[in-house]
């Protein structure tokens, strides 16, 4: 079962535009995390944010959590052609141990 | 240098035999995992351990088996019972500790049928 699921599946956009990607879960958590993912590679850790905090930065990332939906938004500012890659959204149950990872969204940064 | 080392990066099984991945981390992690991620897919968790000599199994574990005897150490076989194994296989290890959730994740393995 996958505890995440992204919108979109797929993005195209050209460097410098914004790109959004959501995320949906089912059940209460700890927290979630966003992982970045080139073509044939490992995932690389982005960001997490915790159940109780509602929006984090890092460098040109943003995300935020609404736990009322269920939900969780990914921005990326200033698109590079370098951010073209797989990004997933991973759960943590709330009392687990388990992390659980969405089926993700495939960017990709037009030059 | 700290990291996770998988091994092979290409592994092909034939009908009917086991094949075992190997995962071997230096980051002293209490927690191992195994992700199976077909083609577009996202990560299904098929086996993790929390410590040495325990582990449990996650949500596709049928056709699967691992060990914990090291710390260090996490294999995964992909046995003769797992009729469609083709798949890109991620190993990842992570403290657990509260500000130290995040994974961190080798480079894979990817396995295909002769």
């Amino acid at each position: 079962s996958q505890q995440g699921e992204e919108d979109p599946q797929a993005l195209s956009i050209q460097e410098g535009e914004n790109a959004t990607m959501n995320c949906s879960y089912k059940t209460s958590i700890n927290n979630l995390q966003w992982y970045r993912q080139n073509s044939g590679r490992g995932l690389v850790h982005l960001i997490l944010i915790r159940s109780n905090e509602r929006e984090k930065h890092s460098g040109r990332l943003r995300v935020t959590l609404d736990t009322s939906k269920k939900s969780s938004s990914l921005l990326i500012t200033a698109s590079r052609a370098a951010d073209t890659a797989s990004y997933f959204c991973a759960t943590d149950k709330a009392g687990g141990f388990k992390t659980i990872f969405g089926a993700g969204t495939r960017l990709f940064v037009k030059a | 240098d700290g990291g996770i080392t998988q091994s092979p990066k290409y592994l092909f099984r034939k009908e009917g035999q086991n094949v075992t991945l190997s995962c071997e981390q230096n980051l002293n992690h209490d927690a191992m995992y195994w992700y199976r991620q077909d083609p577009g897919q996202g990560l299904r968790l098929i086996y993790y351990s929390q410590i040495v000599n325990d582990f449990q199994k996650g949500d596709i574990a049928e056709g699967y088996s691992v060990s914990r005897e090291k710390k260090e150490s996490f294999p995964l076989t992909v046995t003769s019972a797992q009729k469609n194994p083709t798949a890109f296989y991620l190993c990842a290890s992570s403290s657990r500790q509260t500000g130290h959730e995040k994974l961190f994740f080798g480079s894979g393995t990817q396995l295909s049928v002769l």
